[in-house]
């Protein structure tokens, strides 16, 4: 399978705990997205990275988020002390250069319930 | 800022049938994309269609075709002789036409089609 890919699929954890997502994007791919999907509701756009530079965080993205993508490869999301409010589904997308660089290529998403 | 606009929560259309999903947009540039994706029940975002504003001619791709309307910031998808595996949550999304920027999507109109 040569799509982006995502694990966990699905995560349950506690009010308080930590969770860390991670995304394989398409191997070619220098471009990737991480969003946030609530029930019902169109992805909103969280971060950016160009290789393994962060180059765009949304104001949706508080202290206790963190990404990063360290070898240009993979990259992983990171939220600390959860809150009921995060629960959400979390997508990763990654995109090419060239004239298709504006194409995302999305993830099956980590579905995330904090209870 | 940008704003992706679909007022149509839900549709439904019988197979082989037409049907029109509406999107409207707000923005202040002058270049950009327009994109359509679908969302299939528990499966990953994929893409349908794109349209890049500069381009006067409406994009198609198979039975999937767009009505853009640059002026009137209009951007309906029309789906021809639909099919039961057409079932999805279908997002408009638009994008500034700069190297890597990110997606803003509507909130979906889920369309169900019966036999």
């Amino acid at each position: 399978d040569t799509g982006v890919s995502q694990n966990p699929r699905h995560k349950i954890t506690k009010r308080g705990q930590n969770v860390t997502f991670r995304c394989d994007p398409i191997s070619e791919h220098n471009r990737l997205y991480w969003y946030r999907q609530t029930l019902g509701q169109g992805p909103e756009f969280l971060t950016y990275f160009q290789n393994e530079a962060q180059l765009e965080k949304s104001r949706l993205l508080s202290d206790r988020f963190s990404a990063e993508r360290p070898k240009g490869s993979f990259s992983t999301l990171e939220i600390q002390r959860t809150e009921q409010g995060d629960s959400a589904m979390y997508l990763c997308a990654s995109s090419g250069s060239g004239p298709s660089y504006n194409e995302q290529f999305f993830g099956p998403g980590t579905r995330l319930t904090v209870l | 800022a940008q704003t992706v606009t679909q007022s149509q929560p839900e549709m439904s259309v019988q197979e082989a049938e037409t049907v029109t999903l509406s999107c409207t947009y707000d923005t202040s540039e002058n270049n950009y994309y327009l994109f359509w994706y679908k969302q299939p029940p528990s499966r990953q975002m994929i893409l349908v269609i794109r349209q890049e504003a500069y381009k006067q001619q409406n994009a198609t791709e198979n039975r999937f075709s767009v009505n853009f309307q640059k002026a009137a910031k209009s951007f309906s998808l029309k789906i021809s002789d639909s099919q039961l595996g057409d079932t999805a949550m279908y997002f408009c999304a638009f994008m500034k036409q700069l190297d890597g920027t990110a997606l803003i999507f509507g909130k979906g109109t889920t369309l169900s089609v019966s036999s």
